[in-house]
């Protein structure tokens, strides 16, 4: 029974590199949601994504970051050009429904760390 | 603007109870969360308030005022597994998935 599975658990990466997160939702969760978090700061939205569909972005920079969640394998986050004010921990969360009371479930997080 | 407020930081003996606070101004409201993040794990489901008043489950309680802006979540019995960050996030109508997060409350727990 596994929970939001998050890889890599921790990235470093240089200057001008890309990451790519990943995330496994819940098994028959179709709802995905990427959160950013600096230190000392709470959860940020960053998108909101279905099967082969992005529903909402708003909350991502409309530079370098891009997300997906294909029709089979996990959600993707890509962040290209990386710079150290990307530096932070991305959180996937994931929910059978989308609704105002549907609790999400979060994964373990993947912090982010550039040099 | 979208704002919530908890204190940064708390301190409390095992065995106690420990309120924590959580004040709102957000366009929209629909529930509030509360969760639990320990350091370096995800965060973790505890309550939601959609009506006033005090929820309980266990040795964890929330209360919530929609007029005033403001829930709180009450730890009973505090045990040393309790220190944790404690994450106050509210869902709004206008967009319900979208939730706005506070930034937490790092409560230590002292023997």
């Amino acid at each position: 029974n596994a929970g939001v599975m998050q890889n890599p658990r921790h990235l470093v990466r240089r200057r001008g590199q890309e990451a790519r997160l990943r995330c496994s939702p819940v098994k028959g969760h179709s709802h995905v949601y990427w959160y950013r978090q600096l230190p000392e700061e709470g959860l940020k939205f960053m998108v909101y994504l279905q099967k082969e569909n992005i529903i909402d972005e708003s909350g991502m920079p409309k530079e370098r970051f891009s997300a997906e969640f294909p029709k089979e394998g996990p959600s993707i986050l890509r962040i290209q050009q990386v710079v150290r004010g990307d530096s932070a921990a991305y959180f996937c969360a994931s929910s059978p429904r989308q609704g105002e009371s549907e609790t999400q479930y979060f994964g373990p997080g993947t912090r982010l760390l550039v040099l | 603007g979208q704002n919530i407020d908890q204190p940064t930081e708390m301190t409390a003996t095992e065995g106690a109870i420990v309120q924590i606070n959580c004040t709102y101004q957000t366009s929209g409201f629909n529930g509030l969360f509360w969760y639990q993040q320990h350091a370096g794990e995800a965060p973790t489901f505890l309550s939601y308030n959609v009506l006033d008043g005090l929820e309980e489950k266990g040795r964890f309680s929330s209360f919530l005022s929609r007029s005033k802006g403001y829930s709180y979540l009450l730890l009973k019995e505090l045990q040393m597994k309790d220190s944790a960050s404690y994450l106050c996030a509210v869902s709004r109508g206008d967009s319900n998935y979208q939730l706005i997060w506070g930034a937490g409350t790092k409560l230590i727990i002292k023997p």
